[in-house]
């Protein structure tokens, strides 16, 4: 099986732009879970998608949006940027039906805002 | 609140040295815990997790609920164990509950 893609690997924009990160995840697998991984904080949970639908969400502004297609495949979109925003942003999917099922991750998008 | 603490950033052992990454977590519930690791250039990927009782790469970890800690151990570390670990817990069987991460414990096997 092909592995969790993300595009695009590396992103910059600058300050008030907005963006929009793509994840497709492994076939069949339903959960596509984002995180935000920067050398302070770690690995931060943004938000998760089952089915389409958002089942969790973590503690970011509504700045950070996202929303899952019928095949699965997911968008991340970041509206207004801030210097903070630059990070790796990590998309995950998960074949099972709870969040905290083997998470497979992708090779990560690296946004830049200046 | 879910919460997971792992206390060391940086951990540096000798090459064939016992090697314990601690991890302790918050939970009200029944506590699904893994352990995630990053090798160079490598994705994230999955190390071992708790319910599955096996022993990964000669690393195990035993889920200790009165501690609440979940210790990452290897016997006798090698230079190619060097790599970001990350301790990482959800809800046993919960749907509503997301895979939270702890900051990571970077370890460096000195040959």
């Amino acid at each position: 099986k092909a592995g969790v893609t993300q595009t695009p690997r590396y992103l910059i924009k600058t300050r008030g732009q907005q963006v929009t990160l793509s994840c497709s995840p492994i076939s069949g697998h339903r959960s596509v879970s984002w995180y935000q991984q920067t050398p302070g904080q770690g690995l931060q949970f943004l938000f998760e998608y089952f089915s389409e639908t958002q089942r969790n969400k973590g503690n970011f502004p509504g700045r950070f949006s996202g929303r899952q297609f019928s095949n699965s495949r997911s968008e991340m979109n970041v509206s207004t940027l801030e210097l903070g925003d630059s990070a790796l942003y990590l998309c995950a999917s998960s074949g099972g039906q709870w969040g905290g099922d083997e998470q497979f991750f992708g090779p990560g998008t690296r946004l830049t805002v200046l | 609140a879910q919460r997971v603490t792992q206390p060391e950033k940086l951990l540096s052992v000798f090459k064939g040295a016992p090697v314990e990454l601690k991890c302790n977590y918050s939970y009200s519930g029944s506590p699904e815990l893994f352990w995630y690791v990053q090798y160079s250039r490598q994705r994230l990927q999955l190390l071992l997790r708790h319910i599955s009782r096996e022993s990964i790469k000669g690393f195990t970890a035993d889920l200790n609920k009165g501690e609440t800690s979940f210790h990452l151990k290897k016997p006798f570390a090698q230079e190619e164990d060097s790599a970001m670990y990350y301790c990482a817990l959800s809800g046993l069987n919960s749907g509503n509950t997301p895979l939270v991460f702890g900051k990571g414990t970077r370890l460096s096997v000195i040959a």
